[in-house]
């Protein structure tokens, strides 16, 4: 079975922080790797794609790949309230099937 | 800047009736998906389809549920004969490569 596991959280951070989340994923064979951010009662909006090992800046984001660990992690610099979501992680695992992580749960105090 | 629409927003159905949940890609978006997330779960991935076809279906995916691109805009998903455990928030995506999916805001299925 394919996974993606993700710590639930809460995470809470005060305002202007670093928020970091992780993720692993059990499929060797998955290329692409996608961070989601999801308001209570919304649909996910995609925030991040990374498809190489490395880092991957975008604004305040950074996403990070690890293949060889099977790790993926979002950073969030200088945290803002309105950053207050669920973060999901997904992976692209091959074919045309991407597998969700149950999500991290981020607060952000201000 | 163009979005992933559906409707409705939110239906209600009563156990064993059919429900068709209709989505409208974007325009040059060649790969459409269904996903569905009971609250407080998980999204789980449903369907991926293709090129008028599916190209893969997760083992919820089973007899009870089909899906269709009837025309050249809209992508819909059929329950056949819905039960209790069907009700969650349904959300179609789509993408241009098999890789960046962008959501639509869902529809959220009550069967009672």
């Amino acid at each position: 079975q394919k996974e993606v596991e993700q710590n639930s959280g809460p995470l809470s951070v005060p305002e202007g922080a670093i928020a970091s989340l992780n993720c692993t994923y059990s499929d060797r064979g998955s290329q692409s790797f996608f961070w989601y951010r999801q308001y209570s009662g919304k649909s996910p909006e995609l925030i991040m794609s990374i498809y190489s090992n490395g880092d991957k800046e975008d604004g305040r984001f950074t996403a990070q790949l690890n293949k060889a660990s099977q790790y993926v992690s979002l950073l969030i610099r200088d945290s803002q309230p309105s950053d207050s979501a669920t973060y999901l992680c997904a992976a692209h695992t091959g074919g045309f099937k991407t597998i969700f992580g149950a999500g991290t749960r981020l607060f952000v105090k201000a | 800047e163009p979005e992933v629409t559906q409707t409705p927003s939110h239906q209600v159905t009563q156990m064993g009736q059919e429900v068709i949940l209709r989505c409208v890609p974007i325009s040059n978006h060649l790969y459409f998906y269904w996903y569905r997330q009971i609250l407080g779960q998980k999204v789980e991935f449903l369907v991926s389809f293709y090129n008028n076809e599916i190209s893969e279906k997760s083992e919820i995916f089973d007899d009870q549920f089909s899906v269709e691109r009837p025309d050249g805009s809209n992508f819909t998903l059929k329950i056949r004969s819905t039960k209790l455990e069907d009700s969650a928030m349904y959300f179609c995506a789509s993408t241009e490569r098999d890789y960046e999916q962008y959501f639509g805001p869902g529809t959220r299925l009550t069967v009672t």
